[in-house]
């Protein structure tokens, strides 16, 4: 399997503009999950999908943030309009998942997004 | 809410030196523990896990004991390489059955180890 796919892998945009950030995650993997990094803040988990629906949305930390899951081989994360504060690495990740836990999530290369 | 505290570093060691990386949680009911690793430029990958408390996770020569009675997680190697040298991260995740997220992952800030030759 070739893994989480990721696109772009770097992102260089100016402030105002729409930001559109892809994943494709592992085939047959029932949760995706948006990550954040930043030297600040560390890892944060912004919106997870299960079965292609949103679960849990607590992590977006603004109305710019918007994500979408329209089948179960692509999600989308869009900021609009983006500020030079959301230039971060962000993570997609994907597992079979269980709700116990216990599973291991699967990590994409990340795209480096920054906003100038 | 649920919470993850480990050395930020940097580590640095000389090849061959022992070495342990701590991490303690809080968390709701019974989560289980992760240690993922990140090399310069690439994502996370997972290096061991344990599931319940005393499990023992092991893979390429690192080891982690999941200590319930002192909310622990401790990395540890016997002899660490060069090729060792990456950002360490420790992350729980704890079920919704409990008042957890399910598998969303919760992370510490990540420890950065340097290896000497």
């Amino acid at each position: 399997d070739a893994g989480v796919i990721q696109s772009p892998r770097h992102e260089v945009t100016e402030m105002g503009q729409e930001v559109t950030l892809r994943c494709k995650p592992i085939s047959g993997h029932d949760y995706l999950f948006w990550y954040r990094q930043t030297m600040m803040r560390g890892l944060e988990l912004l919106i997870y999908f299960n079965n292609n629906v949103p679960i849990d949305d607590s992590g977006m930390p603004e109305d710019r943030f918007s994500a979408k899951m329209p089948n179960a081989s692509f999600s989308n994360l869009k900021i609009q309009p983006s500020e030079p504060r959301d230039s971060a690495v962000y993570f997609c990740a994907s597992s079979l998942g269980s709700g116990s836990g216990t599973d291991t999530q699967y990590f994409g290369p990340g795209t480096r997004l920054t906003v100038l | 809410g649920d919470s993850v505290t480990q050395m930020e570093g940097p580590v640095t060691l000389s090849e061959e030196a022992c070495l342990t990386i701590n991490c303690t949680y809080t968390a709701t009911g019974y989560p289980s523990l992760f240690w993922y690793v990140q090399y310069p430029g690439e994502g996370l990958q997972l290096l061991l896990k344990a599931t319940k408390a005393d499990d023992k996770g092991s893979n390429k020569g690192f080891e982690a004991t999941y200590r319930k009675e002192t909310t622990s997680f401790h990395l540890e190697k016997g002899s660490v390489q060069v090729s060792d040298s990456a950002v360490y991260f420790c992350a729980l995740s704890a079920p919704m059955y409990s008042g957890g997220g399910a598998d969303g992952l919760t992370f510490g800030k990540g420890t950065h180890l340097i290896i000497q030759p």
